[in-house]
């Protein structure tokens, strides 16, 4: 089992907001960074350090943190936003990496 | 830009080691704060963080697997390599190389991974 926990599923109704959890003691230490996957393809980065979108990101896609819990929002989801999500940090012990396992987003 | 492409065996034997190499280009990885790092993910399952090779040579394996990988750099070919001995069946997925980034701003860490390559397949059959 991993170290930070996601919700297997979610789903959202086109055009409305949508928020994946990611849960875990080294949050309480260290920022998560979050990547969607869609099918048949490479993770692509959507979020990092306390709430920064990569180039191309749109801004609909934010981060926040609180506590032992790292969150993305998808405000007004898209159908496009239709992929896994899974979030990434340090390990409890800070010396390596860990996902999430992995959060599916159905766009209704 | 930065482009990271994965190469290697598509079929490997139990027991046999596994080398895969991740050729990049867009960065260099003797510039700080730079890293390459290897990320698994089998058929229909989750991603799974195996290792990551820094700038200063710094390397940082997954606990559960440390025993049986290592990585190393080649900066002057652009090349980061990861060999995975004594392969099983469970080890079948997709492995991705990707370019990290590490940082510090007033004392907090930041880390990334950004971009990927487009991952190769791997399976372990007899």
């Amino acid at each position: 089992s991993s170290e930070l926990t996601q919700d297997p599923a979610v789903s959202v109704a086109l055009g409305q907001t949508v928020r994946i959890t990611c849960q875990g003691d080294s949050l309480r230490s260290y920022y998560a960074s979050w990547y969607q996957q869609k099918p048949g393809q490479a993770p692509v980065l959507v979020i990092y350090g306390k709430n920064n979108r990569p180039s191309g990101i749109p801004d609909r896609f934010s981060g926040s943190s609180s506590g032992n819990t790292a969150s993305l929002t998808i405000t007004g989801a898209q159908a496009e936003d239709e992929a896994d999500y899974y979030c990434n940090s340090r390990d409890s012990s800070g010396n390596s990496w860990v996902f999430g396992g992995g959060t599916k987003l159905t766009v209704l | 830009q930065i482009t990271l492409k994965e190469s290697g065996p598509t079929l490997v034997k139990p027991t046999q080691t596994l080398t895969l190499t991740c050729t990049f280009s867009g960065f260099s990885l003797s510039t700080s704060g730079v890293g390459v790092g290897w990320i698994r993910q089998p058929p229909g399952k989750a991603l799974e963080w195996l290792a990551l090779i820094y700038w200063n040579d710094d390397k940082r394996y997954s606990p559960s697997l440390k025993s049986r990988l290592t990585i190393t750099k080649d900066t002057s070919k652009n090349q980061v390599v990861l060999t995975m001995t004594n392969m099983d069946p469970v080890d079948t997925a997709t492995y991705y190389c990707a370019h990290g980034i590490i940082t510090m701003v007033r004392g907090v860490i930041f880390h990334w991974f950004d971009p990927w390559g487009q991952g190769t397949l791997v399976t372990v059959s007899s």
